[in-house]
């Protein structure tokens, strides 16, 4: 089945610091790949996705390349800000029949900015 | 424009007793897809319907069950409930018919305890 794997958090960093987030992903077929953000209190955001190989996604400052040769959805931020402190989330649509109609999520990495 | 709306926000539950979760998605929307988050599982997928029909169900037992009305509200009822079904019930919807080309909107949650 399908599956996505991000690094465990909780992440600390200072702000302006450059931020990666891991994100691999098993799937069949060809999927859309996701990062949505939860900030706390608050439901989730899409933040930004790609739909095929070789696809960036950016949004605010985000940016994150579909590499199908690595299966891998990675997120990152050249400087972060103490308003970026939220769960990430990434996530998958398997491109074929019904899978094309539900995401199936990683289990969340927590950031956290100090100033 | 609304966002997605969740009622209940916060209900409080005893094992054995069902509850019905509300979602009004954002106007025009056809599709309302429903997850469930919880910290050891993380979020995972109940259902989702399109313009009333159940296009793909999670993997969850058969004490979950929704249904989507043509003004496309949806519901979502949990019967005789367990411990573990305590969580925070998400809805979201979408514009579009798939995910590759739509975006999903999430609401902020409805907050199931069961006691």
């Amino acid at each position: 089945g399908n599956s996505v794997t991000q690094m465990e958090g909780p992440v600390t960093l200072s702000e302006e610091a450059f931020l990666t987030i891991n994100c691999t992903y098993t799937a069949t077929g060809y999927p859309s790949l996701f990062w949505y953000v939860q900030y706390p209190g608050e439901g989730l955001q899409l933040l930004l996705k790609a739909t095929k190989a070789d696809d960036k996604g950016s949004n605010k400052g985000f940016e994150a390349t579909y590499r199908k040769e690595t299966t891998s959805f990675h997120l990152e931020k050249g400087s972060v800000q103490v308003s970026d402190s939220a769960v990430y989330f990434c996530a998958l649509s398997d491109g074929s029949g019904a899978g094309s109609y539900q995401l199936t999520f990683g289990k969340g990495t927590k950031l956290s900015v100090i100033p | 424009k609304a966002g997605v709306t969740q009622t209940p926000r916060y209900l409080i539950k005893t094992r054995g007793q069902q509850v019905t979760l509300s979602c009004s998605p954002i106007s025009g929307h056809r599709s309302v897809s429903w997850y469930q988050q919880t910290p050891g599982q993380g979020l995972q997928f109940l259902f989702e319907y399109f313009s009333e029909t159940q296009r793909n169900k999670g993997n969850f037992p058969g004490r979950f069950s929704g249904r989507q009305f043509s003004n496309s509200r949806s519901e979502m009822n949990v019967s005789t409930l367990e411990l573990g079904d305590s969580a925070l019930y998400l809805c979201a919807s979408m514009a579009g018919e798939k995910l590759n080309t739509g975006e999903l909107f999430f609401g902020e949650g409805s907050r199931l305890t069961v006691l």
